[in-house]
């Protein structure tokens, strides 16, 4: 079955960076991109990129370009998001989701909380 | 990229409908049949439940139909249960190749 499990909850300082990944089974990694959607307290979820598996041709939220980096390893079908500078905005749960060119996210990870707090 | 609206809550009793609203711009669900649905129950990850405004998934049951007129998408349950109170959020595709997520309504059954 299609399974996307991803790494273990963090807890971070203000300030430095965080990576999640995302392991994929059960498809093709290459025939789907992925997409990063996070989803702050209490808030709703709030798109912040696509990574495509094939080219590894990338697009990120406008908002987050400047301290996002979505790549891949083909080689083990995962999926990596780091995301730098943090404050306390970026505490949230961040989950990664197969997608077909951006355009939807059929199967979902587990999620990941990252903590942000000094 | 401005958040699609939807409203914040609605409720109806088990066996009715009711219908989420979805209101983008030309942008993204106007100019695109790429708007898709989520059910996401608490402390979960989020579940597909339309893509493509208006196709199930696998599984997903029939008492869940999405629609679209102009800028706005519509989810619709009927034969409400229990099971169906969670938030529900829609996403559209835009046209800078982006994907933009509603705020999020929350469905209480009576």
């Amino acid at each position: 079955q299609i399974q996307l499990v991803q790494s273990g909850a963090e807890v971070k300082k203000p300030g430095a960076s965080v990576k999640v990944s995302c392991k994929a089974s059960g498809y093709t990694f290459t025939s789907y991109g992925i997409n990063w959607v996070r989803q702050a307290p209490g808030q709703g979820l709030e798109w912040m990129g696509w990574i495509s598996t094939y080219s590894a041709d990338t697009r990120y939220a406008q908002k987050l370009q400047d301290r996002v980096t979505m790549t891949t390893d083909t080689s083990t079908s995962t999926a990596y998001m780091e995301l730098r500078s943090l404050t306390s905005d970026d505490a949230a749960v961040y989950y990664c989701a197969r997608s077909i060119a951006a355009r939807r996210c059929d199967y979902w990870g587990q999620g990941t909380l990252v903590t942000v707090s000094s | 990229q401005s958040a699609l609206t939807q409203p914040a809550s609605v409720s109806g009793s088990p066996g009715q409908s009711i219908t989420i609203s979805c209101t983008g711009t030309s942008s993204d669900v106007g100019g695109y049949n790429y708007v898709s649905w989520y059910q996401q129950h608490p402390g979960k990850a989020p579940k597909l439940m339309i893509y493509d405004v208006s196709n199930r998934p696998s599984g997903v049951s029939n008492r869940f139909s999405g629609s679209k007129s102009g800028n706005t998408a519509s989810l619709t349950i009927s034969g409400l249960q229990a099971e169906d109170e969670a938030d529900y959020y829609c996403s559209s595709y835009t046209s800078s190749s982006t994907l933009n997520f509603g705020g999020g309504t929350k469905l209480t059954v009576l």
